[in-house]
């Protein structure tokens, strides 16, 4: 069973950096050949794909972002983490922890965590 | 980027009536050499995360109801909910997983009529 939880802080200033754990079980990201993407949903918007980390530590980023982004894994911990620098209020919204797999012949992302809500505010 | 837009941005569907949410992309999201489509269809209700409902346009994920099918290719894609249930009430997204970065839909808010 695939299980992944997201977690950090909830509120952020303006200006600072947010990093956000995601602690996952079911599945091991050093030799299963799959990935975990971070996926975030601004209040009432549309699901906005941000970073993807593959076994074989392939990283990729979206571009709109990619200056501000550091996807990284803990193998030690089956934990894999996403780093955004300078925060801003649009950036306020749910940062979800996605399963992707197989690598090869991708399904989409089939498991999800329930999202850490993340506020930027002065 | 691939551009995904869907249509309509809201539907209201009598129960037990078909629904159908379409979706196009900007580009092809079909792999020639594996024949398969990266396109996926996610289920979202309030409060709780998507769901993968369909993968490679067409095949449904472990557990998802027969009554959901997903149909298209390259660029044009459709969902259909055969027989509307209280239940399937949600937003509905399209997601391309073809090339970085990938791309959701607008979303389609699926309404009881």
């Amino acid at each position: 069973q695939i299980t992944l939880e997201e977690s950090g802080p909830t509120l952020v200033k303006p200006t600072q950096t947010l990093t956000l754990t995601c602690t996952f079980s079911g599945f091991s990201l050093s030799s299963d050949g799959v990935g975990v993407a971070w996926v975030r949903q601004p209040p009432g918007k549309t699901l906005e794909w941000l970073a993807l980390i593959y076994s074989n530590d392939e990283k990729r980023y979206n571009p709109s972002l990619e200056s501000r982004l550091t996807i990284t894994r803990v193998t030690s911990k089956d934990q894999v983490l996403l780093i955004m620098t300078n925060m801003d209020p649009v950036d306020t919204g749910t940062y979800y922890c996605v399963h992707d797999g197989p690598f090869g012949e991708p399904e989409g992302f089939d498991f999800w965590g329930q999202g850490a809500m993340v506020t930027v505010s002065p | 980027d691939i551009v995904m837009t869907q249509s309509p941005d809201s539907l209201a569907v009598s129960l037990g009536e078909r629904a159908t949410i379409n979706c196009k992309s900007g580009q092809s999201v079909l792999d020639n050499s594996k024949d398969k489509n990266y396109l996926a269809w996610y289920q979202q209700k309030a409060g709780q995360p998507p769901k993968l409902l369909i993968y490679w346009a067409s095949t449904r994920a472990s557990g998802v109801p027969d009554r959901f099918s997903g149909s298209g290719s390259e660029t044009d894609f459709t969902l259909t909910i055969s027989s509307l249930q209280a239940g399937d009430v949600a937003v509905y997204y399209c997601q391309q997983y073809s090339s970085f970065p990938f791309t959701f839909g607008q979303g389609t808010k699926l309404e009881i009529k």
